[in-house]
């Protein structure tokens, strides 16, 4: 299992321009979510999904948009691009843990992104 | 409002140097807290759930606790490779949300 992998690793992008973060997972998981990391704060809920085909707003949501058209894929677009948007994206992916008492997520490995 | 409060920010030890890591939590309904590994430059790397008061687990040289108000995280004779910043998180019994601390960075020196 290659488990939850991003594209791409890093990125700049202008102010104004827009572009999609790329998400997969071949672990079956219902569920899966986008987090942006940046210094001096935990991860912050930007978007989530409880299944294909349903989507709902974390945290920080504005300036994003998701959609999640297959059990596999769960892609994060940028409409605008902004400067405050520089950060870590990291996706996760989740499923109700074998102990059948919580939710258990596990990491991709991150797109960095820069916004000049 | 769920919340969750790491310290201290840093931690600088020497190798063999036992020290815990702190996280207090406010959350309305524990459903699960959670305690993750992230190197510089990698996603987070699930470590243990605790559920519930007392409950205990371990892993190597990390042992983690749990109380009604904060969870601990034990290195005991720390390594090297144990550098890298620890998370914790909490995930309340409302859903599937889960709320992370800013976390600690730990620096074991050889």
């Amino acid at each position: 299992n290659a488990g939850v992998t991003q594209t791409p690793k890093f990125q700049v992008l202008k102010t104004g321009q827009s572009m999609t973060l790329q998400c997969a997972q071949d672990m079956n998981h219902e569920y899966m979510s986008w987090y942006r990391q940046d210094p001096g704060m935990g991860l912050r809920l930007i978007h989530y999904s409880v299944g294909a085909g349903i989507t709902d707003q974390g945290e920080v949501p504005n300036g994003y948009n998701v959609s999640r058209s297959t059990t596999e894929d769960f892609p994060l677009r940028l409409l605008s691009a902004a400067p405050s948007q520089t950060s870590v994206y990291f996706c996760a992916s989740s499923y109700w843990g074998t102990s059948g008492r919580s939710y258990e997520q596990y990491f991709g490995p991150g797109t960095r992104l820069t916004v000049t | 409002e769920d919340q969750v409060t790491q310290s201290p920010e840093a931690l600088r030890l020497q190798e063999g140097e036992s020290s815990s890591l702190n996280c207090s939590y406010t959350v309305s309904g524990l459903r699960g807290l959670f305690w993750y590994r992230q190197d510089p430059g990698k996603g987070p790397e699930f470590l243990f759930t605790l559920y519930s008061a007392g409950e205990e687990k371990e892993k190597e040289r990390l042992k983690a606790t749990l109380t009604k108000k904060e969870s601990f995280l034990h290195i005991t004779a720390p390594k090297p490779e144990d550098s890298a910043t620890y998370l914790c998180a909490v995930q309340d019994d409302g859903g599937f949300k889960t709320i992370f601390g800013a976390g600690t960075r730990l620096f074991v020196k050889a």
